[in-house]
C-alpha cells in the first residue's frame, strides 16, 4: 500500500505552459517535503511545509499544504525547459520519524 | 561546500554475489540515511544512522543486507548476496542531526544492476 499517491505519474507539457501535480494520502503528516531528481542525481529539497492550509512560494513553484495535513499540491507557473526531473513529495507522520515518498511524477518541458 | 560522495557510481554484478556500496557524508553531519530507489519508484529507506548508532533499520533487510558507519563518518552499505530485486540506485543522504526541520542532502547514488 503506497502511503503517499502522486499524480499524474508523467506529464510532458511545452514550454510557457502552467501545471499542477498532487500528492495525496489518507494519513495524516507532521509535514511534508518537495524534492526534485534530475537523471544521475540524488533528490534536492525544493521546500518543507508543516502548518495545514500553508502556501509557500518558490518563484515560480507555489507549494500548497491541505488543511488536515494529508495532502499537498505543487504548481509550476509558466513551465521552461529547465524545470524537467521527477518531482518527489515526501511526508513525515510524526516530527523527527523517517521520511516516506511518494512514487513521483516525472516532468518534461518541451521547447 | 563539497556535497555527499558515493562510489562507485554504477556496478553490475551477477546474483548470489556480494556488493559494497561506500558513502562519504557532508562534514560534520551527524546523520546519515541509506535509500533504495527501485526504478519508477520513490527512495525507501533502509537505515538511518546517528553518529555511529543505528536509528531506523525496521526496512532493511537484514538476512542480506548490512551496514556500518564505526567512526561515525563513512558508512560502507553490503549486499550478501544479491538478488535481481535489488536492482536499484541506492542513494545515500546526510543531514546536520536528524531534527525534525532538518535537511537531507542526497549524493548522487550507486546504480545496481543484478543480473
Amino acid at each position: 500500500t503506497q502511503l503517499l499517491e502522486q499524480s499524474p505519474q508523467f506529464l510532458s507539457i511545452q514550454e510557457g505552459e502552467n501545471l499542477t501535480v498532487y500528492c495525496n494520502s489518507s494519513s495524516v503528516f507532521s509535514s511534508l517535503q518537495w524534492y526534485r531528481q534530475e537523471p544521475g542525481e540524488g533528490p534536492v529539497l525544493l521546500v518543507t511545509v508543516v502548518t495545514g492550509g500553508e502556501v509557500k512560494k518558490l518563484k515560480r513553484l507555489t507549494f500548497q499544504f491541505g488543511d488536515a495535513r494529508k495532502d499537498s499540491s505543487l504548481h509550476i507557473t509558466a513551465a521552461q525547459p529547465g524545470d524537467t526531473g521527477l518531482y518527489l513529495c515526501a511526508g513525515a507522520r510524526t516530527s523527527g520519524s523517517r521520511l516516506t515518498f511518494g512514487e513521483g511524477t516525472q516532468l518534461t518541458v518541451n521547447p | 561546500e563539497a556535497g555527499v560522495a558515493q562510489s562507485p557510481r554504477y556496478k553490475i554484478i551477477e546474483k548470489r554475489q556480494s556488493v559494497a556500496f561506500w558513502c562519504n557524508p557532508i562534514s560534520g553531519h551527524a546523520t546519515l540515511y541509506w535509500y533504495q530507489q527501485i526504478l519508477g519508484q520513490g527512495p525507501k529507506l533502509l537505515i538511518q544512522f546517528q553518529n555511529n548508532g543505528v536509528v531506523d533499520d525496521s526496512q532493511l533487510p537484514k538476512d542480506r543486507f548490512s551496514a556500518e558507519r564505526l567512526k561515525g563518518v563513512d558508512s560502507t552499505l553490503k549486499i550478501q548476496p544479491a538478488k535481481l530485486e535489488d536492482s536499484a540506485v541506492y542513494l545515500c543522504a546526510s543531514s546536520l542531526d536528524g531534527g525534525a526541520s532538518d535537511t537531507q542532502y542526497f549524493g548522487p547514488g550507486t546504480r545496481l544492476t543484478v543480473l
